[in-house]
């Protein structure tokens, strides 16, 4: 089955760059659309973004400004970039799979499967 | 934003007892209602899509209803496998907005 798979720095210095790639295993990155989350300590779930298998991208309002998703088919392999961040930006990021599930008639578009999440300090 | 509101942020639960979580949409959102499971260091899992459909592979003491505003998950006899956290997460808007989770713990 599929499975996700996030790397990247376990530590970034403020005002740097956040970057995570999240490989995609036993199936295919193309035809679907693909997410990342993050929850910081004692917090929350929060959607950061998704992008699909062509390139396109859809961000949250909030992090727009700093946020840079793309995709490599090849790789089949997903990438996010978080410019300028601080302690706020510590969290667990997860990356997952955006799909349509449906069941008699009644759909709705939900993250499955998640990596396992990675956490990402930032720290000086 | 749509916003969701869950209650209770956290309950205390035993092996065997019926457990209900309830969820709030600050607008209708029809059934676009997701629910997850969270475990620390595990990936998390979803558990039930489009307010009431079991997600394959998950025990069928887990159900969902509602539609609407107001959405429920309920776990009908706790087992110890169950302590985690559920989050609710509307996909109606493209910005996608999750609950603030409830803790079920011993």
């Amino acid at each position: 089955q599929v499975q996700l798979q996030e790397s990247g720095p376990g530590l970034v210095k403020p005002s740097e760059t956040l970057s995570l790639t999240c490989i995609v295993s036993g199936g295919s990155i193309n035809n679907y659309y693909w997410t990342w989350i993050r929850q910081p300590p004692g917090k929350g779930l929060e959607w950061i973004g998704n992008i699909y298998y062509s390139g396109s991208t859809n961000y949250n309002p909030s992090l727009k400004s700093r946020v840079t998703i793309s995709v490599d088919t090849s790789k089949n392999q997903f990438s996010l970039k978080l410019s300028s961040v601080t302690a706020a930006d510590t969290a667990v990021y997860y990356c997952a799979r955006d799909g349509t599930h449906c069941s008699g008639g009644s759909c709705s578009d939900s993250f499955d499967p998640w990596g396992q999440g990675t956490l990402v300090t930032v720290s000086s | 934003d749509i916003q969701m509101t869950q209650s209770p942020s956290s309950l205390s639960a035993s092996v065997g007892d019926r457990v209900t979580i309830t969820c709030r949409a600050s607008q209708t959102i029809s059934t676009y209602l997701n629910w997850y499971q969270l475990k620390p260091g595990q990936a998390p899992k979803l558990l039930i899509y489009a307010a009431s459909s079991l997600q394959g592979g998950v025990p069928s003491r887990f159900s969902g209803s509602g539609s609407g505003t107001d959405f429920t998950l309920t776990i009908s006899s706790l087992q110890p496998e169950d302590f985690a956290t559920y989050f609710c997460q509307q996909s109606y808007s493209t910005l996608r907005t999750f609950g603030q989770g409830t803790k079920v713990e011993v």
